[in-house]
């Protein structure tokens, strides 16, 4: 069975600023893939990033990225230079062979001006 | 085009009522998937089709029937249900279906969702 852990069910950043959002999960599958989705108070699941298991480098996209770590099954969001668009409820979530979402139960960041 | 769409957005019945949820994909995807989703909580998936054929159902009362006429569309028929049924009705798709593989091809893109009141 795949589980995904998010501890944190609430955070808030200061505009400008930069955030992370922990995650850690357990898979026994050796290939799988994790994302990370925002879901705005519109509720449309928007996916962040993905990172390929198999894949050491940290994958980015623009003002976010990860920090995986694999043997500690840890998979971080790190948000830089926060703006008040990225006020969402974001998802941790993880893919194996069976292709099922496995997802963390989700934390809420507020961006404050 | 690189979307899914759903109609409606919003959506309220009564009880007795029999209404369709409709979701739609023009990108060749090949795997549609029906989530349910309660306020602050993750999404919960009710059914997969892999090439128009019923492949999961993660045992979803028969008051929900899903429907796959085509490889573009997915309608998620709803008769009898009950206020607890209220929530945000999700649709993916993603490019392949569950092959046992791993790859971006099992990657899935959201629909907008539906939000269904039930009275």
């Amino acid at each position: 069975a795949q589980t995904v852990t998010q501890s944190q069910p609430e955070m808030s950043v200061q505009e400008a600023e930069t955030v992370t959002l922990s995650c850690t999960y357990d898979t026994s599958e050796s290939n799988y893939y994790l994302f990370w989705y925002k879901q705005p108070p519109s509720r449309q699941m928007i996916l962040v990033i993905r990172q390929e298991a198999y894949k050491q480098q940290n994958a980015t996209e623009n003002r976010f990225s990860v920090n995986f770590q694999k043997a500690a099954k840890s998979f971080s969001l790190k948000i830089s230079d926060s703006q008040l668009g990225d006020t969402a409820m974001y998802f941790c979530a993880l893919t194996g062979a069976n292709s099922k979402l496995t997802f963390g139960k989700g934390i809420t960041l507020s961006v404050r001006p | 085009d690189t979307e899914v769409t759903q109609t409606p957005k919003h959506l309220v019945m009564g009880m007795t009522n029999k209404k369709s949820l409709k979701c739609e994909q023009h990108m060749g995807h090949r795997a549609m998937y029906w989530y349910k989703q309660k306020a602050k909580k993750p999404p919960e998936l009710m059914f997969v089709y892999s090439y128009e054929k019923l492949s999961i159902n993660e045992s979803v009362p028969s008051r929900f029937s899903p429907e796959c006429p085509n490889s573009s569309l997915l309608n998620l028929h709803l008769h009898a249900l009950q206020p607890e049924d209220s929530a945000l009705y999700l649709c993916a798709s993603s490019p392949l279906p569950p092959s046992g593989r791993v790859g971006r091809y099992n990657e899935q893109f959201f629909g907008p969702g539906t939000r269904l009141t039930v009275l």
